[in-house]
C-alpha cells in the first residue's frame, strides 16, 4: 500500500532552517508529484509547492519563493522540503502528500511533521 | 489564485442526521473539486474527487455534487466516526487552494 513516512518533530530558533524528509513506498516514486502542505495550529491547509520526482522540477507558491527548496533522491524514494529564515509564524505541521496530476488531487498523505519555531 | 469559501465554518449535528456542507469557488473550476476529512492530530483523508466520485473505501453515506462554482458534500446519516473537519480543495489551477474548513461537532 502507498505510504509516506515523514521525519520527526523539530524545534528551531528564528532565522534557522529546517529540512523535513518524506520517504515514499508502495508505488513508483517517479510517477507522481510530491506536494507539501502546511497547517498552522488551529488553522486550515496551505499549499506550499510541489516537486516532480522524475525530473526534479519544482513549483513554489509566491509566499514561500526564496525561502523554500524542494528536492528528491530517487535512489531512496525520498522527497525533502527545506524552509529557511524561519519565523515564529512558520510554526506548523508540515505534510507531504502524493499528487495525482500536477494540479493536485492529494490521495495519500504523510503523518505530518511538527516544526516549532521559538527563541 | 482561486479562492475557496466553505459554509458553515462549523455545525452541530446528531448521529443519524443528514448534513450538507457548501463550497464556493471564486471562478468556475468545472468539476475539479476534491473533499478531505481531518480528525484532530491526524493527516487529512481523501474522500471525494472530481466533485462527486468517492475514493475507494469511502462509505456510500458520503456524496458530493456540483460544478462550476458551487459544490456540496452531503453525509446522508451522520455516524460517530464522521465528527471531524472537512475541507474542499480545487485542483483546476495552480496553486491548488483549500476552503477554510467545516467542523462537524456532536450536538
Amino acid at each position: 500500500q502507498v505510504q509516506l513516512a515523514q521525519s520527526g518533530a523539530e524545534v528551531k530558533k528564528p532565522g534557522a532552517s529546517v529540512k523535513v524528509s518524506c520517504k515514499a513506498s508502495g508505488y513508483t516514486f517517479t510517477a507522481y508529484y510530491i506536494h507539501w502542505v502546511r497547517q498552522a495550529p488551529g488553522q486550515g491547509l496551505e499549499w506550499m509547492g510541489r516537486i516532480n520526482p522524475n525530473s526534479g522540477g519544482t513549483n513554489y507558491t509566491q509566499e514561500f519563493q526564496g525561502r523554500v527548496t524542494m528536492t528528491r533522491d530517487t535512489s531512496i524514494t525520498t522527497a525533502y522540503m527545506e524552509l529557511s529564515r524561519l519565523r515564529s509564524d512558520d510554526t506548523a505541521v508540515y505534510y507531504c502528500t502524493r499528487g495525482v496530476a500536477a494540479a493536485g488531487t492529494f490521495d495519500s498523505w504523510g503523518q505530518g511533521t511538527l516544526v516549532t519555531v521559538s527563541s | 489564485d482561486i479562492q475557496m469559501t466553505q459554509s458553515p465554518s462549523s455545525l452541530s449535528a446528531s448521529v443519524g442526521d443528514r448534513v450538507t456542507i457548501t463550497c464556493r469557488a471564486s471562478q468556475s473550476i468545472s468539476t475539479y473539486l476534491n473533499w478531505y476529512q481531518q480528525k484532530p492530530g491526524k493527516a487529512p483523508k481523501f474522500l471525494i474527487y472530481a466533485a462527486s466520485i468517492l475514493q475507494s473505501g469511502v462509505p456510500s453515506r458520503f456524496s458530493g455534487g456540483g460544478s462550476g462554482t458551487d459544490f456540496t458534500l452531503t453525509i446522508s446519516s451522520l455516524q460517530p466516526e464522521d465528527f471531524a473537519t472537512y475541507y474542499c480543495q480545487q485542483s483546476y489551477g495552480t496553486p491548488p487552494t483549500f476552503g477554510g474548513g467545516t467542523k462537524v461537532e456532536i450536538k
